[in-house]
């Protein structure tokens, strides 16, 4: 019964390095997302997918990329990391294209140093 | 430009009492609305939602009350236990999908 698995947990990256956030989901989900937490912010939407090989942005999409080739798999890719990029990452996922109960992943936290 | 507003971080009641955590919103376009609830290195929760034509919608002891008019929705938990203790946050969209914008959260904490 995993659900949204989020891997790794936590990372430190240094400034100007690159790194894939995985996500994978088991519930056949057509809908996956990308979202970023900082201190004392809701979630803000990075990149969005409403199915394999159709993607979109969201509201923060500057400095990151996804793909998006298989039901399962939506991983975001951070290109020349920066401080500003310090976050926690959750991956969501749901079912029926509505905004009914995204599903969420345990998060990434990633600290650019 | 935040659409989504939760005013109080933090809240805190007697175990019993009841917790009324409040979210404003300034989208009219905005007809479907969620409470997520997250505990520490957890990912958020699905509490509760609500759309547009409706303006309560209870489970349990959780009540979610829509003022359309005010463009503001609150969550009632009643009575409170000690496990609610855990982040709230409320947030909205059009219900066609995917692209909710979500408050800054509201930290409740529940004393036995």
């Amino acid at each position: 019964n995993a659900g949204v698995t989020q891997t790794p947990k936590f990372h430190i990256l240094k400034i100007g390095q690159s790194m894939t956030l995985q996500c994978t989901q088991d519930m056949n989900h057509n809908y996956m997302y990308w979202y970023r937490q900082d201190p004392g912010m809701g979630l803000k939407l990075i990149y969005y997918s409403v199915g394999a090989g159709i993607t979109d942005k969201g509201e923060v999409p500057n400095g990151y990329n996804v793909s998006r080739s298989t039901t399962e798999d939506f991983p975001l890719r951070l290109e020349l990391a920066a401080p500003s990029q310090t976050s926690v990452y959750f991956c969501a996922s749901s079912d029926r294209g509505t905004n009914e109960k995204l599903f969420f992943g345990s998060g990434t936290q990633l600290s650019v140093l | 430009d935040q659409q989504v507003k939760q005013n109080s971080p933090s809240l805190s009641v007697q175990e019993g009492r009841i917790s009324i955590l409040n979210c404003d919103y300034t989208n009219s376009m905005f007809d479907y609305f969620l409470w997520y609830k997250k505990y520490p290195a957890e990912g958020p929760t699905f509490l509760i939602s609500i759309s547009s034509i409706k303006d309560k919608n209870e489970d349990g002891r959780f009540t979610v009350f829509l003022n359309k008019s005010a463009k503001h929705l609150s969550l009632h938990i009643v009575p409170s236990q000690p496990g609610d203790s855990a982040v709230y946050f409320c947030a909205a969209g059009p219900y066609s999908y995917g692209k909710l914008t979500f408050g800054q959260g509201t930290i409740l904490t529940v004393h036995p």
